[in-house]
């Protein structure tokens, strides 16, 4: 299997400020990585699919790059609807896999 | 609108059974995989295997090869889940979801279904 190994598993940061998440997979995934967001009450919303490729509905402060084995989420001048959770997941090859999660909290 | 309804709360015993439903609407039910993702408390998503509705083929990850069962009822566009053998290691929050367009990431979610194994 695939390991998606999202990098940190917490962080705190204030609004307006940037932030970055890393995912490494195992090995190569080509560009099928998707990002998620997850947060308590709602139905978890896919924000970024194929490395970069915004969900239709996805601001434009979230931004997703990367191929291969090493993929980041960025998130510019946040919002206080941004703190959350947020999972990488590749596509490439079953079975799919997740990343551990990154809680992203306000400082 | 898609929607992908799940049914509620479960608290079952060891050794028992449950299966847990997904009811979809908004959009063809037939011609789209639904996937089952299980999340165990305070740990991440796993992918637990997909159907296509419109011919009963399913795809499991092999963890899951004995303990989920995949079926779907064509004429209420529902889903479901059978979990077996059930042990404290089922219990989690299992969700149903669905892709926009293929290989594209799961662009609809159902609200997920607690499963509690407790004797």
């Amino acid at each position: 299997d695939v390991q998606m190994t999202q990098s940190p598993s917490y962080l705190a940061a204030s609004p307006g400020e940037s932030v970055s998440i890393s995912c490494k997979a195992s090995k190569s995934i080509n560009t099928y990585l998707a990002w998620y967001q997850e947060k308590p009450g709602k139905t978890n919303k896919l924000l970024i699919y194929s490395g970069s490729t915004l969900q239709s509905g996805t601001p434009s402060r979230f931004s997703g790059s990367g191929s291969g084995t090493d993929f980041t989420l960025t998130i510019r001048s946040l919002e206080p609807e941004d703190f959350a959770v947020y999972y990488c997941q590749q596509h490439n090859e079953y079975p799919f896999t997740f990343g551990s999660g990154t809680k992203l909290e306000i400082k | 609108q898609v929607q992908l309804q799940q049914s509620g709360t479960e608290l079952v015993k060891p050794a028992s059974s449950v299966k847990i439903s997904c009811k979809a609407s908004g959009y063809t039910f037939t011609s789209n995989y639904m996937h089952w993702i299980r999340q165990q408390p305070g740990n991440g998503l796993e992918w637990i295997g997909w159907i296509y509705p419109g011919n009963g083929n399913t795809k499991y990850n092999q963890k899951f090869d004995g303990k989920a069962t995949l079926t779907a009822d064509k004429s209420s566009s529902t889903a479901y889940m059978q979990l077996s053998s059930l042990t404290s290691e089922d219990s989690a929050v299992y969700f149903c979801a669905k892709e926009k367009f293929r290989g594209r990431g799961f662009a609809y979610w159902g609200q997920g279904t607690l499963v509690t194994v407790s004797s």
